[in-house]
């Protein structure tokens, strides 16, 4: 049971490249989170998808995109990497009710030079 | 403004010990909170989850509490281990929006022979 994976673990980038950040569950959860965490704050929610085809902006959108074509994956974006983007990034997933909670992928280690 | 303060932000104990970490919501109306264990260069795991109607909840030797009217929150650890050594997030749920929970920083906890 894999739970949620994310690839790479980590990644250096150079100002103005792009990446994917992959994300995939086998828990046949409807929603799915991206994540990501700086030293010394909480969690800050980027996207979220309530289902295949379905996404919706969080509180930090700004500089990603992301799809949702099936349920297992949804995949983050970063078009143009600037030094604001260097953190460490979660998926998560949950059922519709987030009654059993979030499971949280490994995370991706993310530095922008 | 939603938002979820924890304290102490970091806390040191010998192992054996017993430790209470603290967390103060502003979110109201409330669905649930929750507390999460995250070891380090790990997701964060689900430790214990308490509706607004819930006063405690144990799991193994982590016991939260959760006083909806004064929106404090508590874990207490029980006679420590050097596992126990990570940090330790209050996440709180929204009523009217589940989907966008809200993360607090985190408690950094060190368990030392």
């Amino acid at each position: 049971n894999a739970g949620v994976t994310q690839t790479p673990k980590f990644r250096i980038l150079k100002i103005g490249q792009s990446m994917t950040l992959q994300c995939t569950q086998d828990m046949n959860h409807n929603y799915m989170y991206w994540y990501r965490q700086d030293p010394g704050m909480g969690l800050k929610l980027i996207y979220y998808s309530v289902g295949a085809g379905i996404t919706d902006k969080g509180e930090v959108p700004n500089g990603y995109n992301v799809s949702r074509s099936t349920t297992e994956d949804f995949p983050l974006r970063l078009e143009l990497a600037a030094p604001s983007q260097t953190s460490v990034y979660f998926c998560a997933s949950s059922y519709p009710d987030g009654g059993n909670g979030y499971t949280f992928g490994s995370g991706t280690r993310l530095t922008v030079v | 403004k939603n938002q979820v303060e924890q304290s102490p932000q970091s806390l040191i104990i010998l192992e054996g010990k017993n430790c209470t970490l603290q967390c103060n919501y502003t979110v109201s109306p409330f669905s649930n909170l929750r507390w999460y264990k995250q070891d380090t260069g790990r997701g964060p795991v689900s430790l214990t989850i308490m509706t607004f109607s819930e006063n405690t909840k144990s799991n193994g030797r982590y016991t939260a509490t959760l006083d909806a009217d004064t929106k404090q929150s508590s874990l207490h650890i029980t006679a420590s281990q050097l596992s126990d050594s990570a940090s330790y997030i209050c996440v709180v749920s929204p009523k009217t929006s589940y989907d966008k929970v809200i993360f607090g920083p985190g408690t950094s906890l060190s368990v030392i022979p």
